[in-house]
């Protein structure tokens, strides 16, 4: 079945450090891409998306590339910043009448002043 | 616009009761989805709706998790009886009908079974 895997975490970096999160999917046909953010005591929420080969999903600084040869969609950011502290989650999904997200693990990024 | 709703926040039970915890999507949103979040994984869909019927359930331990969608708005999902392993955050979230639609998340019910 669909599965998507992530780096092993957490993270800790120090502000301004480059981020990359790595993620690697599963996956028959050509799913859509997503990352979704977790903010302390917040809900889940859509950080970018990408919806096939070679796009680009890019918001509040982050950028992930879908690489359907590698399979792969890590997520990226040139200088993080405290507010980023949160769980990251990689999700895929089908096109078709059953739209579910099927998500890795997570990670949890620290990010020290 | 409003988001995604649910109650209760948090629940604290014995295992073997049972319990119900409600979702109202996004208002005009067909799409209604019931995931669950175990400590440490990523969320798992239980059950999918759109409008009050259900498209898929394959994850739902139907011998003890039901889910209704009354006239394709609100939600409840029910476990009876629960199991110390139900802890977690069952989150509720929604989409328009469109495949390409953005799911929103709502808060997400704390279960704990104990």
């Amino acid at each position: 079945g669909d599965s998507v895997t992530q780096m092993e975490g957490p993270v800790t970096l120090s502000e301004e450090a480059f981020l990359t999160i790595n993620c690697t999917y599963t996956a028959t046909g050509y799913p859509s891409l997503f990352w979704y953010v977790q903010y302390p005591g917040e809900g889940l929420q859509l950080l970018l998306k990408a919806t096939k080969a070679d796009d680009k999903g890019s918001n509040k600084g982050f950028e992930a590339t879908y690489r359907k040869e590698t399979t792969s969609f890590h997520l990226e950011k040139g200088s993080v910043q405290v507010s980023d502290s949160a769980v990251y989650f990689c999700a895929l999904r089908k096109t078709g009448a059953n739209s579910k997200l099927t998500f890795g693990k997570g990670i949890t990024l620290s990010v020290r002043p | 616009e409003a988001g995604v709703a649910q109650s209760p926040r948090y629940k604290i039970i014995e295992k073997r009761q049972s319990v119900a915890f409600w979702c109202n999507p996004i208002s005009g949103h067909a799409t209604l989805y019931w995931y669950q979040q175990i400590l440490g994984q990523g969320p798992k869909l239980l059950i999918q709706f759109q409008n009050n019927g259900v498209v898929d359930d394959s994850q739902l331990p139907k011998d003890r998790f039901s889910a209704e969608r009354l006239k394709g708005v609100d939600s409840t999902l029910k476990i009876q009886p629960a199991k110390l392993e139900d802890s977690a955050v069952y989150l509720c979230a929604s989409s328009q009908m469109s495949p390409l639609g953005e799911q929103f998340f709502g808060p997400g019910t704390r279960l704990t079974v104990l």
